[in-house]
């Protein structure tokens, strides 16, 4: 069965407006969450590391006040993207350790800004 | 540090005919190193894992992959394609270091002919 919960799968917002995108870890707690950024036949990006109660960790230009991460408890983070713009129209997919080197990832949102 | 390299961005293939996809990794540390496969907007399944045990690894679905430090490869390999495994397939490494994010590929669509 699925490790990790990833909702919304898709989502469509207006430019200017935020959207959160919630991960959660099933039956496990996830002191560490990986977010990943995926463009059209393009690669998985990372684009931060978030820690149960602590600040996340942004890779290099990606923009915190924009991409806003918080990993309140032990099963669940969020992503929002605050103010989106048709050019943050991606995939962000969530992705997780259980223990070991092997992620286990979220089933992704698909993310349109009209 | 870490990298993937899959060469070939498409490989396309007859049903029943072998599939090799390819990749090389460079890492200074010895590596873990993963099979994902992905669906149109859906999340990465695991296909198999190299975790420095046996060094030919048998994933989910046929497929299978062999590591090779000597040539710093993990291909993929499936014996006789079906339709089913036409997808995207992302091969990704791990490092001991504790942050555990994972580096990928830039992935192979794989097509299945009939």
């Amino acid at each position: 069965g699925a490790v990790v919960s990833q909702h919304p799968s898709w989502v469509i917002c207006k430019s200017g407006t935020s959207v959160k995108i919630e991960c959660r870890s099933l039956d496990f707690q996830a002191t560490t969450m990986f977010w990943y950024r995926q463009f059209p036949k393009q690669s998985l990006m990372l684009m931060a590391t978030s820690n149960e109660g602590s600040k996340a960790t942004y890779e290099q230009g990606v923009e915190k006040d924009k991409f806003l991460i918080n990993h309140a408890s032990l099963t669940l983070s969020t992503l929002t993207v605050t103010s989106a713009h048709p050019e943050d129209s991606s995939f962000y997919i969530c992705s997780t350790h259980r223990g070991g080197a092997e992620a286990f990832f979220g089933q992704g949102t698909r993310l349109t800004v009209v | 540090a870490q990298s993937v390299t899959q060469l070939g961005s498409h490989v396309s293939v007859s049903e029943g005919a072998l599939v090799l996809l390819r990749c090389n990794y460079s890492s200074s540390v010895p590596p873990y190193l993963f099979w994902y496969v992905q669906y149109p907007n859906q999340g990465l399944q695991l296909l198999l894992k190299y975790t420095s045990a046996a060094t030919l690894v048998k994933g989910i679905n046929g497929f299978e992959a062999e590591f090779k430090k000597s040539e710093t490869s993990f291909h993929l390999t499936k014996p006789s394609a079906h339709m089913s495994d036409a997808a995207e397939y992302f091969c990704a490494v791990n490092t001991d270091t504790g942050r555990r994010a994972l580096t990928f590929g830039s992935g192979t669509r794989l097509q299945v002919q009939p």
